[in-house]
């Protein structure tokens, strides 16, 4: 039973436009959210993270945006950069003692030049 | 950015063999994690720590076993290999607080023939 699910196993973006990767959970105790980056023989890079009580989150040309109601996030990158490509992982964080990250399948996205 | 170290990167071996993946981080971090992951499925959790002399099992079973003597190490063991074992072994290291992202080594990838 996957508590994090990234549907879109691909994403192909033109260099300059956006790009928006989408995940949706099931675990509503989940108290932060993260996405990572991962280059091909790389561990993950952690990325940026939102907390549950927020629905914003910016860090320069990265933004996650957070909707508790329809248990969904998504990450925008403007302008997608060809050094964007990489698989990205969105990781939803359990407090209650054990703050373990239970990670979606990835989305790998591929900017064109 | 967090300094995390794996050993060997790349590990071919034949089945019944003993192993032992090596981690070790220097940024002082006192939560330190395993997770498993095969080519295009999301990181699973298989061990855990809080400290030293602290180690935990994650979500998903494992074979292997883990230690944590020293804050800065967190070796995995896999007592006879086998073919199932084959996969992708990270290991990350965190600072304690709920926020806090956990920062990945680059990984190894561990054949069994």
């Amino acid at each position: 039973d996957q508590q994090v699910k990234q549907n879109s196993p691909s994403l192909s973006v033109q260099e300059g436009r956006i790009s928006i990767l989408n995940c949706d959970y099931t675990n509503s105790m989940f108290d932060y959210f993260l996405w990572y980056k991962k280059y091909p023989a790389e561990g993950p890079t952690f990325l940026i993270s939102i907390s549950s009580i927020k629905d914003k989150n910016e860090d320069g040309r990265f933004t996650v945006f957070l909707n508790k109601s329809a248990k969904h996030l998504s990450l925008h990158i403007v302008p997608s950069q060809p050094g964007d490509s990489a698989v990205y992982f969105c990781a939803g964080l359990s407090g209650a003692g054990s703050y373990q990250l239970t990670f979606g399948k990835g989305t790998k996205l591929s900017v064109i030049p | 950015e967090a300094d995390i170290y794996q050993t060997p990167r790349y590990l071919v071996i034949g089945t019944g063999k003993k192993i032992t993946l090596e981690c070790s981080q220097t940024m002082g971090h006192d939560k330190m994690y395993w997770y498993q992951q095969d080519p295009g499925m999301e990181l699973h959790l298989i061990h855990y720590s809080y400290g030293v002399n602290s180690t935990e099992k994650g979500d998903l079973s494992s074979e292997s076993t883990v230690s944590r003597i020293r804050t800065e190490h967190f070796p995995l063991t896999l007592e006879s290999a086998r073919p199932s074992h084959t996969s992708q072994y990270l290991c990350a290291s965190s600072e304690y607080g709920e926020s806090g992202p956990q920062h990945f080594g680059d990984g190894t990838r561990l054949s069994i023939l």
